[in-house]
């Protein structure tokens, strides 16, 4: 069974550094792996699609990687700012799973201080 | 353009009552999700809709759960007899055909309270 960790659970960086967030999942066949942030109150938003032929995405100061072999995505976010502050969620889907079927990980809350 | 609408964006009921929660996907999306969240729980995949095909119920917690999508657009997910452990924010999500290309747009949910 498919499990997604993400560690740090919370995380509190001053203005300005540059972080990364971990995800791991323990299947490697896997279609693709996204990236998604979600504000208080809202929905998620997607921010990076990697497939699983790929081994980055890049947009903005938002750089994803991924390591199929060994199970792990990095999300690299540069010159953190105060806006970045959300709880950043990680999601993939099997094959031979549903394609509607993307197995989340618990997310890592991100605090970026002014 | 639109993104993807929920209402209510938020819903009381006493125990036992059924509900109605209601999604409006982007136009021209064809694939369309239901997720739920707890607090403190990741989200649940519950159903998904891929154009005319059988939808993917494998996800639905009980049988009090169904949805629907009527014309390939809005879907109406009806939860019966409710309990307290339905309590949750319902998130639905659309997105085109390509998924393996394509991101999931989410709506910003439903938060359903049972008392």
């Amino acid at each position: 069974k498919q499990e997604v960790t993400q560690i740090p659970a919370a995380l509190s960086v001053p203005e300005g550094e540059n972080l990364v967030l971990n995800c791991s999942f323990t299947d490697s066949a896997i279609y693709n792996l996204q990236w998604f942030r979600q504000d208080p109150g809202k929905g998620l938003t997607s921010l990076l699609l990697i497939q699983s032929s790929q081994r980055e995405q890049t947009s903005g100061r938002l750089n994803a990687s991924l390591d199929k072999s060994s199970g792990r995505s990095t999300l690299y976010i540069a010159a953190s700012q105060p806006g970045d502050s959300a709880t950043y969620l990680c999601a993939v889907v099997n094959y031979g799973g549903s394609q509607g079927n993307l197995i989340f990980g618990k997310g890592t809350k991100l605090s970026v201080k002014p | 353009g639109a993104g993807v609408s929920q209402s209510p964006s938020n819903k009381v009921t006493e125990k036992g009552k059924d509900v109605e929660l209601r999604c409006d996907p982007i136009s021209g999306h064809t694939a369309l999700y239901w997720y739920r969240q707890s607090l403190g729980q990741g989200l649940e995949f519950l159903i998904y809709f891929q154009g005319n095909s059988a939808p993917d119920k494998s996800g639905l917690p009980s049988d009090r759960f169904s949805a629907e999508r009527t014309g390939g657009s809005v879907s109406t997910l009806t939860i019966q007899r409710t309990q307290q452990e339905d309590s949750a924010v319902y998130l639905c999500a659309s997105s085109f055909y390509d998924y393996q290309n394509s991101p999931l747009h989410f709506g910003n949910g439903t938060r359903l309270t049972v008392t």
